[in-house]
């Protein structure tokens, strides 16, 4: 079974500061693992995907995130936080390669934007 | 999103009434899923499907049911509605699995 943790319900940076989301899983085969954004009373857009080829992976909006395997982590930054990036964030694991029984999430962090 | 719709959006009901759910795609993938998000849970899978006529069970299926008749319909039912299922819930799609998901927009759901 697979699952993930995301540390921190809500996280508080302040308007160019660096942003750190922090997403641990476990999968007993190897993951593909993803960020998705959702902003308020919106559906999920995915911000990035690690599909087991480059272990920096870049996204939209200014996001990037590596795959450590050893820490079993998918920490998500941002170098310079932006007023519109005041979301929620989510962490999520699927099976590499196989398996139709779709994605697991993390419970979310809400990132705030101070300014 | 483009390419997958759900409907309705908002819906108001009341415990004990039998309400559907419909996810409509126009991408022609195999995969479909039903989740729901609440608060401090994320999503949680309800169903799922894997082709015409063929769905299996998610986390949180109790109370819930699905059918896929055509590839791009897929209808979650709730049999009888009770409070606890007052939720938001996401369909989504995948045309090849662990790689790519598009959500639909959501529909949020009251139960009173």
């Amino acid at each position: 079974a697979q699952s993930v943790t995301q540390l921190g319900s809500h996280v508080s940076v302040s308007e160019g500061a660096l942003v750190l989301l922090r997403c641990n899983y476990s999968s007993s085969v190897p993951p593909y693992l993803f960020w998705y954004v959702q902003y308020p009373n919106q559906g999920l857009q995915l911000l990035l995907k690690y599909t087991s080829a480059a272990t920096l992976v870049k996204g939209i909006n200014g996001f990037e995130a590596e795959f450590k395997k050893s820490e079993t982590s998918f920490h998500l930054t941002k170098p310079s936080a932006h007023m519109s990036d005041a979301a929620e964030y989510f962490c999520a694991v699927s099976e590499g390669g196989g398996g139709a029984d779709g994605l697991t999430f993390g419970k979310g962090t809400h990132l705030i934007i101070q300014p | 999103d483009a390419g997958i719709t759900q409907s309705p959006r908002h819906k108001v009901t009341e415990t004990g009434t039998p309400v559907t759910l419909r996810c409509h795609q126009t991408e022609n993938h195999r995969y479909m899923y039903w989740y729901r998000q609440d608060p401090g849970h994320g999503l949680r899978l309800i169903h799922y499907s894997y082709g015409v006529k063929d769905t299996d069970k998610g986390e949180v299926s109790d109370g819930y049911s699905v059918s896929r008749s055509k590839t791009e319909d897929f209808l979650l039912t709730l049999e009888s509605a009770t409070s606890s299922q007052t939720s938001v819930y996401f369909c989504a799609i995948s045309e090849t699995t662990g790689v790519g998901y598009t959500f639909g927009s959501g529909t949020r759901l009251t139960v009173v």
